[in-house]
């Protein structure tokens, strides 16, 4: 069965680096999403991106964030530089473009930024 | 995105039947109603959705109210393996985040 994939699955960090966390969605998905949980709290939204643009964003995705599909089969997200607060799991999703757009997780990464 | 209403855990007994329950009294006509569940850290795993029809699918029954206002997710056998939190999230189609809450916390017990 098709799966969302995430590399790597942990990843540490100084504060004020930049890293970015990489995704292969499903292969035949159009739709990808970005969602981030901080230890013991809710999943939060960040990013979707549809047709290689933005489609929309919380209010966390700030000018700190930014997500790219730079080959057709790879989605990563690129945090400028990292604060504390940045440590989560965050989880890519993908879903199909029909109606009914389903989205599945992948695995997570957790980032610790120290 | 309506809101949900679900009780924050509950238990179940290991090989009987889960039900879950849901509100969604805001709901709009457009709006599907979508179950996840999340297994200590790991990616959420979508389960089953629906707009108005009960579905069943191989992990999960979806039984909605006629009027839409809540909803039930059974687990037909419940196992150990599926003690996780249960989300419950109504989202309109296309390309639309999921708003988690905080779920239902369950705990399968033998």
């Amino acid at each position: 069965e098709p799966e969302v994939t995430q590399t790597p699955s942990h990843q540490v960090t100084q504060m004020g680096q930049e890293v970015i966390l990489r995704c292969v969605p499903i292969s035949n998905h159009l739709y990808f999403y970005w969602y981030r949980q901080i230890l013991g709290q809710k999943v939060e939204f960040l990013v979707s991106f549809y047709n290689n643009e933005i489609s929309e964003k919380s209010e966390i995705f700030d000018d700190q964030f930014s997500v790219e599909r730079p080959d057709g089969s790879n989605f990563t997200l690129k945090i400028r530089s990292t604060k504390l607060e940045d440590s989560a799991m965050y989880f890519c999703a993908s879903g199909d473009a029909g109606l009914v757009d389903t989205q599945y997780f992948g695995p997570g990464t957790r980032l610790t930024v120290l | 995105d309506a809101k949900t209403t679900q009780p924050p855990s509950m238990d179940c007994a290991e090989g009987r039947a889960a039900n879950l329950p849901c509100n969604h009294s805001t709901i709009s006509g457009n709006e599907y109603v979508y179950w996840y569940r999340q297994i200590h850290s790991q990616g959420p795993q979508y389960i089953i959705h629906g707009l108005k029809n009960n579905e069943t699918n191989e992990m999960a029954s979806l039984i909605i109210t006629e009027d839409r206002k809540s909803s039930t997710l059974i687990l037909p056998h419940a196992t150990l393996r599926d003690t996780a939190v249960y989300y419950c999230i109504v989202r309109s189609g296309g390309n639309n985040r999921l708003a988690f809450g905080k779920g239902n916390q369950v705990v399968v017990i033998p």
